[in-house]
């Protein structure tokens, strides 16, 4: 079993739609929780962190936590095509270091 | 742009070879990190360095190895490649290796491999 599993996708919506992005988690100890955003041939970028349980909002991005349930999720409002990316999930453990383990990430595709 | 660079962008290269990436991390980023990405095993840790010393081990192979430079550059070296090396290798810098909310990595664009 994987320690951040992710649903793959891919997802198409249309341009306006709210977006549910999902990972969970098997290791408890983990304490930060990230999104990331990938577009094609280039490098993930930071969106969003979290290490509470609960919602953090930025704009249209709202990550949401629930330790309890080892479940995280990104919601995207009002979804432009430019969205259009791979979002990753990520954790880390803290600690010494602050290597990061990746989902697999779940490929969006908005549609105008 | 993430203020992280790696070269080269693309390198292409045969089974049986050595190749070597170069990251430098953004200005002031003590914490380098190196990530492999492929379509089957995803985006993965390989290893981190802190300010020239190695802080971490992933999932890096023997054949791989790093370094990080007095100047905070680190290379990655890629030895006896394999069909299966080719993949997207990642550089991330962060500000520093210890907890500090948040220690955000940055990743430049990659450096895409590909093994014939």
């Amino acid at each position: 079993q994987k320690e951040v599993e992710q649903d793959p996708g891919p997802l198409s919506v249309p341009e306006g739609a709210i977006v549910s992005l999902n990972c969970t988690y098997s290791n408890s100890a983990f304490q930060y929780f990230m999104w990331y955003r990938q577009y094609s041939r280039k490098g993930p970028e930071l969106l969003m962190y979290t290490y509470s349980s609960g919602n953090k909002e930025d704009g249209r991005f709202t990550a949401q936590v629930d330790k309890s349930s080892k479940y995280i999720s990104l919601f995207i409002r009002d979804s432009q095509p430019s969205d259009s990316a791979t979002y990753l999930c990520a954790m880390s453990y803290g600690g010494a270091t602050n290597k990061l383990i990746f989902g697999t990430g779940t490929l969006l595709a908005v549609q105008p | 742009d993430s203020g992280v660079t790696q070269t080269p962008k693309h390198l292409i290269t045969a089974t049986g070879q050595r190749v070597t990436l170069r990251c430098s991390p953004r200005s002031g980023d003590l914490s380098v990190y190196w990530y492999q990405q492929s379509l089957d095993q995803g985006l993965q840790f390989l290893i981190q360095y802190y300010n020239g010393e190695e802080r971490a081990k992933g999932n890096i192979l023997e054949r791989f190895s790093a370094q990080q430079f007095p100047d905070l550059h680190s290379e990655l070296n890629l030895s006896s490649l394999e069909l299966g090396d080719s993949a997207l290798y990642l550089c991330a810098s962060s500000v520093s290796g210890r907890t500090q909310l948040p220690d955000t990595q940055y990743f430049g664009p990659g450096t895409r491999l590909t093994v014939l």
